[in-house]
């Protein structure tokens, strides 16, 4: 069965300090491609990053970094520093190949709050 | 940049009402999707439409349907509103092609079935 796991409902950090959100997936696939989406106070999902099954670099993108590990079926999230402009959900997804269309699933969210 | 509009962010409905949600883009996207959004079960779907007129059941599609007769437009369409349909609806489109394309989000309109 296909699941995305967040096990982490809320977070709360001070800001400046680091933190990191944990996605675990399940897939029989070898093809597949994994996203995270950050989710404000206004509402919209904003993508963040997509990563495939077949390229477990590590990517940095300013204070943000991914960790793929497939051995371990997981695709870490790092704030480094975190800011009060971080403050929102955060979804991990999991996008594989059916018969006829790509099915997304979406992990529950964490919500993180940044204090100052 | 991509926009995708959803034709309230705030709606107020009573039981037994047919509601109809609105969701257009302007990227010329052949998918698009419907999600309602619940805490602590993140984003479920509910219907997607591949193609003007066609569409594919989601996860779950009971109490619900749709209508593309739009390239740019995928209605959704509560028949008879009843409160456990009171959620955060959001609409999605993507280009078609490989897995690998990103989802584009509408702001999501919150739904209250009193």
């Amino acid at each position: 069965a296909q699941k995305v796991t967040q096990a982490q409902t809320e977070i709360s950090v001070v800001e400046k300090e680091d933190v990191t959100l944990d996605c675990v997936y399940e897939t029989r696939d070898t093809t597949y491609y994994l996203f995270w989406y950050k989710q404000p106070p206004s509402g919209e999902l904003v993508f963040l990053i997509r990563r495939n099954s077949f390229d477990e670099q590590n990517e940095i993108s300013g204070r943000y970094s991914w960790n793929f590990q497939k051995s371990t079926s997981s695709f870490n999230f790092t704030i480094t520093a975190s800011q009060v402009v971080d403050s929102a959900v955060y979804f991990c997804a999991l996008s594989e190949k059916r018969s006829s269309y790509d099915k997304v699933i979406f992990g529950p969210g964490t919500s993180l709050s940044v204090i100052p | 940049d991509v926009k995708v509009t959803q034709s309230s962010r705030y709606l107020v409905k009573r039981t037994g009402e047919k509601v109809f949600l609105e969701c257009v883009q302007d990227m010329d996207h052949e998918n698009m999707f419907w999600y309602r959004q619940d805490p602590g079960l993140g984003l479920r779907l509910i219907y997607f439409s591949y193609d003007v007129k066609m569409k594919e059941k989601g996860d779950i599609p009971e109490g619900y349907s749709v209508s593309r007769e739009k390239k740019e437009r995928f209605s959704l369409i509560l028949e008879s509103a009843s409160t456990n349909q009171t959620s955060m609806y959001l609409c999605a489109s993507r280009g078609t092609g490989t897995l690998a394309y990103e989802q584009y989000f509408g702001p999501g309109t919150r739904l209250t079935v009193t």
